[in-house]
């Protein structure tokens, strides 16, 4: 099982970025996929930031991107994506990529490397 | 939701066990099994441990196990190694698809 994210960078505020994590290794359409952030520094708090079902239909997010972000999978090619408009400083993070045990949403259990997304002026 | 809570910080010396503790509410380590369990090394992504309250995927040594108690999980590492001084997180689904993680602890191996 193999998860690559790509897309971080330097944003300003207001700003938007496309994050986009490819997968191999498994029966990408089987399964459901999240994103989860982690803030840099000292205080490296994980904050699960949004999940897709195994085949797109339902989309969940955490409350505070909720109507700025957007999780997307396209299974023909094993790639889900997360759409990030309207950023904040607050928004600064590593963001992962992680499939979840099933398709419907339980416990992540792989994850990529990361992305660094920094939203600064 | 407030994050579950964890100690910051935990430490034993090798061939030790130690367990690491993580509250949450009825809402959501209470109320449901999917409760996981991750090591994280520095600049490093998480990796899965325990899921499930208590199961281990294959290649997690059985020298770590899960538990849980009313709102409270917990993760014993027995038989401790200088490999396992790492940051440890807890998760727990909270309903309405949503996930919530411990603030992380930190075991230094004396």
């Amino acid at each position: 099982v193999e998860l690559v994210e790509s897309g971080g960078g330097v944003v300003r505020p207001g700003g938007s970025l496309r994050l986009s994590c490819a997968t191999s290794g498994f029966r990408f359409n089987y399964y459901g996929m999240h994103w989860v952030r982690q803030t840099p520094g000292n205080d490296k708090g994980l904050e699960w930031v949004a999940f897709a079902h195994y085949d797109g239909t339902h989309n969940y997010y955490e409350d505070s991107v909720n109507g700025r972000f957007t999780i997307s999978r396209d299974n023909s090619k094993s790639t889900v994506y997360l759409q990030m408009d309207s950023l904040r400083p607050e928004d600064t993070a590593v963001y992962y990529c992680a499939k979840d045990r099933y398709g419907s949403g339980t416990t992540f259990d792989y994850w990529g490397q990361g992305t660094l997304v920094a939203v600064s002026s | 939701q407030s994050a579950l809570t964890q100690p910051r910080s935990v430490s034993a010396s090798p061939g030790q066990s130690v367990t690491i503790s993580c509250s949450g509410t009825s809402s959501d380590v209470g109320a449901y099994n999917y409760v996981a369990w991750y090591r994280q090394y520095p600049d490093k992504a998480p990796k899965l441990l325990i899921f499930d309250v208590n199961l281990r995927p294959s290649g997690v040594p059985d020298r770590f196990s899960g538990s849980k108690s009313g709102n409270t999980a917990s993760l014993t590492i027995s038989g401790l190694q200088a490999e396992d001084e790492a940051d440890y997180y807890c998760t727990s689904f909270a309903g309405r698809y949503s996930w919530i993680f411990g603030g992380g602890t930190r075991l230094t191996v004396l």
